[in-house]
């Protein structure tokens, strides 16, 4: 079974511009988390996507987005970056099931993104 | 308050050693819970995860819930200097696919 995938893979961009990052999910996952993990802050949660529905969101500014697409697959849009956007941006992949007790993340290889 | 704090370590264990790592948590609504493991550059793997009180053992891992104390552990048995990554302990709430996570411990296994 294939894993989850992310691309790009690296990216670098100015103050200003903005990016949109993608995640495949693993397949027969329906719940697709985001998060942003830098030296200082660790692991932050963005947000998570179920069935095309942001479920769950965490404290970032509205100029972090994303949506979820009818095959799960998942983008997140930054716009308008800032310098302090520069992180690794990782998706996590799950069945999404609420009330299960075994539901599990999986994680991607995360975009690595440098804003300067 | 975070919701689930961890020591930043570093945390030096010899080779062939039992490395010990722990995590508290703060919602008691916290349902299932979470081990990763991160080495520099790569994203968090999956080691093992945990909902019932008590021991959970996988090869040289054994993950502690104590939901009483609000405590988990992690302990790697005969730890090698592979082991030497970045620990996560992760919390889920109840009826909620939130996940999060601690700020992680790093674990150095010398040769």
């Amino acid at each position: 079974k294939a894993g989850v995938t992310q691309t790009p893979r690296y990216l670098i961009k100015t103050r200003g511009q903005q990016v949109t990052l993608s995640c495949s999910p693993i397949s027969g996952h329906r719940s697709v988390s985001w998060y942003q993990q830098t030296p200082g802050q660790g692991l932050q949660f963005l947000f998570e996507y179920f069935s095309e529905t942001q479920r769950n969101k965490g404290n970032f500014p509205g100029r972090f987005s994303g949506r979820q697409f009818s095959n799960s697959r998942s983008e997140m849009n930054v716009s308008t970056l800032e310098l302090g956007d520069s992180a690794l941006y990782l998706c996590a992949s799950s069945r999404g099931t609420s009330g299960g007790t075994q539901e599990t993340q999986y994680f991607g290889p995360g975009t690595r993104l440098l804003v300067l | 308050q975070k919701e689930v704090e961890q020591n930043s370590g570093p945390l030096s264990v010899p080779e062939g050693a039992i490395a010990s790592l722990n995590c508290t948590y703060s919602d008691r609504g916290s349902q299932s819970f979470f081990w990763y493991r991160q080495y520099s550059g790569k994203s968090p793997e999956l080691i093992m995860f945990i909902y019932s009180n008590g021991d959970k053992e996988d090869g040289r891992f054994t993950a502690q819930l104590n939901k009483a104390s609000q405590y988990v552990s992690l302990l790697i048995r005969d730890s090698q200097p592979s082991d030497s990554a970045t620990y996560l302990c992760a919390a889920r709430l109840y009826n909620f696919n939130k996940f999060y996570f601690g700020s992680g411990t790093k674990l150095n296994v010398k040769p």
